[in-house]
């Protein structure tokens, strides 16, 4: 079947202005995960879904970002006034949830420059 | 907090060479344990896992050894191809941690020379 996938795959933005990106996680798959990863770091953990529910948004750098997941499928990470330090790949992961399920498939990312 | 330790890159070898990756970690409660590979222009691709102590994933030649005494999970080759070449990250995921979010460390690269 089909992996994550995650549009647009790269997205340049002027400083200020606001993006979204778009997650499509594997079908069936529970939880959903967003990280950031800054070139030449591991990513960071931004939010987590469970379904619909956004369980965690602790990573989450200030309240320009913004996620959701309103139907438990497809997932926006919006950042609101993009500034430099955003520049980044964004990175969707979804995996099925369940004690023993802790493998996250991940999608190619979301290249974000902010000029 | 929990957190992981791999060795800095770039690690260079010639085909055919053995490899190890060293990846160390601390961690609150009892981890499960990952290697994660990027291939150029690629995402993130689980490599091998280990979900207890003494568990030994392995993968396409790879293998890594949960050790909790050494709190240490380091990846080995023992002949790599130059289509190894990538980078390889090593992460945990704590049971004491609430939604098994992924804990990286920084990403090793590597670098197989023909």
């Amino acid at each position: 079947g089909a992996g994550v996938s995650q549009s647009p795959r790269y997205k340049v933005a002027k400083r200020g202005q606001d993006v979204a990106l778009r997650c499509d996680p594997i079908s069936g798959h529970v939880s959903l995960f967003w990280y950031q990863q800054a070139l030449g770091q591991g990513p960071e953990f931004l939010t987590y879904f469970q379904n619909e529910a956004q369980l965690d948004k602790s990573g989450l750098p200030s309240d320009r970002f913004f996620a959701e997941r309103p139907e438990g499928s497809v997932s926006t990470l919006k950042i609101q006034r993009t500034q430099q330090e955003d520049s980044a790949v964004y990175l969707c992961a979804s995996s099925f949830y369940g004690i023993d399920s802790y493998e996250q498939y991940f999608g190619p990312g979301t290249r974000l420059t902010v000029t | 907090g929990n957190s992981v330790t791999q060795m800095e890159g770039p690690v260079t070898l010639s085909e055919e060479a053995f490899l190890t990756i060293n990846c160390t970690y601390t961690a609150t409660g009892y981890p499960s344990l990952f290697w994660y590979v990027q291939y150029p222009g690629e995402g993130l691709q689980l490599l091998l896992k280990a979900t207890k102590a003494d568990d030994k994933g392995s993968n396409k030649g790879f293998e890594a050894t949960y050790r909790k005494e050494t709190t240490s999970f380091h990846l080995e080759k023992g002949s790599v191809q130059v289509s190894d070449s990538a980078v390889y990250f090593c992460a945990l995921s704590d049971l004491m941690d609430s939604n098994y979010q992924l804990i990286w460390g920084a990403g090793t690269k590597l670098i197989i020379k023909p």
